[in-house]
């Protein structure tokens, strides 16, 4: 069983580009976490989805940022016209569906650099 | 003041040294996580507990829920546990649907030979 995937690893972007970030949760797992590392500072949450809905984006920017997870494929977090302050480690976790289970399996993190 | 607190932020043991890590929350949690990061790379979930305690090889996680307190204990340290050691707190679930993590600032340790 593949743990939770992410790619790409690392993803150099210049000013005013888009960033797309993908996630593919573990086999069964249903749904998706969002994580931000900036440099130097902790990690925070950035969205919460199920299947086909966002449950919880109060950690997301307002602008030029959004995530969705179809039914079919992985998760996307869409970056569009980044900025230097974009750049950092974006991680997924995640979790299976219902049983009362919350364990969060994290993936590798994409590395996103904006020069 | 952060939601969930660690101390300390920067411990540096000597080989072989018994290692104690804290974690201290102030809101309802329905569980909680302890991570460990390597510089540069990604996440590992060591341990996730609700209450009580766990134990992995040479790792031990405690918590008191009462004193909303959780430990990570490492015995017989070893150069390769150096990492960045992170608590994140589930927070209670109140009928709305988000399980969303909040996290310590993390506490830097490095083991040396």
């Amino acid at each position: 069983n593949a743990g939770v995937m992410q790619n790409p690893r690392h993803l150099v972007r210049r000013r005013g580009q888009e960033a797309r970030l993908r996630c593919s949760p573990m086999k069964g797992h249903s749904h998706v976490y969002w994580y931000r590392q900036l440099p130097e500072e902790g990690l925070k949450f950035m969205v919460y989805l199920q299947k086909e809905n966002i449950i919880d984006e109060s950690g997301m920017p307002k602008e030029r940022f959004s995530a969705e997870f179809p039914k079919e494929g992985p998760s996307i977090l869409r970056i569009q016209q980044v900025v230097r302050g974009d750049s950092a480690a974006y991680f997924c976790a995640s979790s299976p569906m219902a049983s009362g289970s919350h364990e969060q399996y994290f993936g590798p993190g994409t590395r996103l650099t904006v020069t | 003041k952060n939601e969930v607190e660690q101390s300390p932020q920067n411990l540096t043991a000597q080989e072989g040294e018994f290692i104690t890590i804290n974690c201290s929350y102030s809101v309802g949690i329905s569980a909680l996580h302890w991570l460990q990061q390597h510089p540069g790379g990604g996440i590992v979930s060591l341990f996730m507990l609700s209450s009580g305690k766990k134990k992995h090889g040479r790792l031990i996680a405690t918590i008191n829920i009462q004193e909303k307190h959780s430990s990570l204990h490492i015995t017989a340290s070893h150069p390769r546990d150096s990492a960045v050691y992170i608590c994140a707190a589930l927070r209670v679930n109140y009928g709305g649907a988000t399980n969303k993590l909040i996290f310590g600032t993390g506490t830097l340790l490095a083991v040396q030979p």
